[in-house]
C-alpha cells in the first residue's frame, strides 16, 4: 500500500517570504499523480497544484511550485511571496494511475502553515 | 452554482442514533467518494462509487452504508452512532478519463459530533 509522509506538522513564514513544505511517499508503482491540497479554516479542500509522475518538469501555478524528485520519492511544495491568505493546512496526496482511473487519494497527515504579518 | 454540495454541514446527535449525510454533484462526474477526516485532521478514503457501482470499500464498520441512487448522488447512512464516529466527512467527485489526472472536487464537509 502507498503511504505519504509529511514530516513537518507545523511551519511558519513571514509575509512576502518563501517557504517549502516537505512530502515523501512510498510506492512500488511507476505511474501515479501527486497533489497538494490546501485546507483553510473554512475546511474546504482546495487543489493547489498537481504533478504527473511521468513528467520530469516540475509543476508551477503562480506563486506555488513543486520540486518533484521521482527517484527519491520526494514532492515538496514551495510557496513564494507568502500572503496572509496562504495560512492553512496543506496536504500532500498520492493517487495511483490505474487503468480504471478511479483510485482514491492517499493523504499525508498535513502541515499547518502560519503566515506572520 | 455549487459543484459538490453536502447536507447537513453540521450534525450533532446522541450515541446510538441513526443519521444520514447527503451529497450531490452537478459536474456531470461519474465517480463519487466519501472521505473521513478525524480529529487529528487525517483524511482517509471510506468508499468510492463509479456509475452507481461500489468500487472501493475500505475497512469501515458495517454500520456505515453508502447508497448511490444515481451518478449525481452519494449518500452515507450511519447506524448506531458511536463517539468515535465524530469527524468531518467529505464527499468528492471526479470524471474518470483513462490516462488523465481525474481531479477530485470536494464538498464543504459535514462535521458530525456524537455526544
Amino acid at each position: 500500500a502507498q503511504t505519504v509522509t509529511q514530516s513537518q506538522p507545523e511551519m511558519s513564514v513571514q509575509e512576502a517570504e518563501t517557504v517549502t513544505l516537505s512530502c515523501t511517499y512510498d510506492t512500488s508503482e511507476s505511474d501515479y499523480y501527486l497533489f497538494w491540497y490546501k485546507q483553510p479554516p473554512s475546511r474546504q479542500m482546495i487543489l493547489v497544484i498537481r504533478q504527473e509522475a511521468y513528467k520530469q518538469q516540475n509543476a508551477t501555478e503562480n506563486r506555488f511550485s513543486v520540486n518533484f524528485q521521482k527517484a527519491a520519492k520526494s514532492f515538496s511544495l514551495k510557496i513564494s511571496d507568502s500572503q496572509l491568505g496562504d495560512a492553512a493546512m496543506y496536504f500532500c496526496a498520492y493517487r495511483s494511475a490505474s487503468r480504471r482511473g478511479n483510485t482514491p487519494l492517499v493523504f499525508g497527515k498535513g502541515t499547518r502553515l502560519s503566515v506572520i504579518a | 452554482d455549487t459543484a459538490v454540495s453536502q447536507t447537513p454541514k453540521y450534525l450533532v446527535t446522541q450515541m446510538g442514533n441513526d443519521k444520514s449525510i447527503k451529497c450531490e454533484q452537478n459536474l456531470g462526474h461519474d465517480t463519487m467518494y466519501w472521505y473521513k477526516q478525524d480529529s487529528k485532521k487525517f483524511l482517509k478514503i471510506m468508499f468510492s462509487y463509479n456509475n452507481k457501482e461500489l468500487i472501493i470499500n475500505e475497512t469501515v464498520p458495517n454500520r456505515f452504508s453508502p447508497k448511490s441512487p444515481d451518478k449525481a448522488h452519494l449518500n452515507l447512512h450511519i447506524n448506531s452512532l458511536e463517539l468515535g464516529d465524530s469527524a468531518v466527512y467529505f464527499c468528492a467527485s471526479s470524471l474518470i478519463l483513462a490516462g488523465a489526472h481525474n481531479e477530485q472536487f470536494f464538498g464543504p464537509g459535514t462535521r458530525l459530533t456524537v455526544l
